[in-house]
């Protein structure tokens, strides 16, 4: 079946390093992909989505590739901030259904 | 805002009390999606419904929880008869549907403490 595996944390990242969170996907069919964010108290909130094969989806400086050859959907981000500390879910959509990574906690220091 | 909305934000019960959950999916969605979420774990799906039907229910307990959506009014995830192991935080989310690209909508979700 569908499914997501998403790069285990936590990861902890000094102010304007580089970020990378490996995701990758095994799916039927042409799957839609996203990124979410997850804030502490809150709810997810969709960072960014790619619908077909290399397609970017990017939004606040974070960008991720859907990589089909690969069935990969890697998050960057070229400089992180304090802001950014947060937790991470890949995830992917088959038909009517939603499968998310376990989610990976990002903290950046100053 | 015509966000997902979930209330209560926060819930504390006794073990052995019923807990209700409610859900208003985003204005136009049809499709309520309810997910189990531990600390420092991720999202564990439970139940799909669409109006008035249940699509998907192989994350649910097979005793204790229920979930609908009726054709008036917000999801319900009822949970009698609660167990400290219930503790956790709900969150609801909403898709509109129709196509493959749209993303689930979510709450911010009920957190419920079983005391």
């Amino acid at each position: 079946g569908d499914s997501v595996t998403q790069m285990e944390g936590p990861v902890t990242l000094s102010e304007e390093a580089f970020l990378t969170i490996n995701c990758t996907y095994t799916a039927t069919g042409y799957p839609s992909l996203f990124w979410y964010v997850q804030y502490p108290g809150e709810g997810l909130q969709l960072l960014l989505k790619a619908t077909k094969a290399d397609d970017k989806g990017s939004n606040k400086g974070f960008e991720a590739t859907y990589r089909k050859e690969t069935t990969s959907f890697h998050l960057e981000k070229g400089s992180v901030q304090v802001s950014d500390s947060a937790v991470y879910f890949c995830a992917l959509r088959g038909g009517n259904q939603f499968y998310f990574g376990t989610g990976t906690s990002l903290t950046v220091i100053p | 805002n015509a966000g997902v909305m979930q209330n209560p934000r926060h819930l504390v019960r006794r073990r052995g009390q019923e807990a209700r959950l409610r859900c208003s999916p985003m204005k136009g969605h049809s499709h309520v999606y309810w997910y189990r979420q531990l600390p420092e774990e991720g999202l564990k799906f439970m139940v799909y419904l669409q109006k008035e039907n249940i699509i998907d229910e192989s994350g649910m307990p097979k005793e204790r929880f229920s979930a609908e959506f009726p054709k008036e009014g917000p999801s319900i995830l009822r949970i009698q008869q609660v167990v400290r192991g219930d503790s956790a935080a709900y969150f609801c989310a909403s898709s509109p549907g129709t196509g493959n690209n749209s993303p689930l909508h979510f709450g911010n979700g009920t957190r419920l403490t079983v005391t």
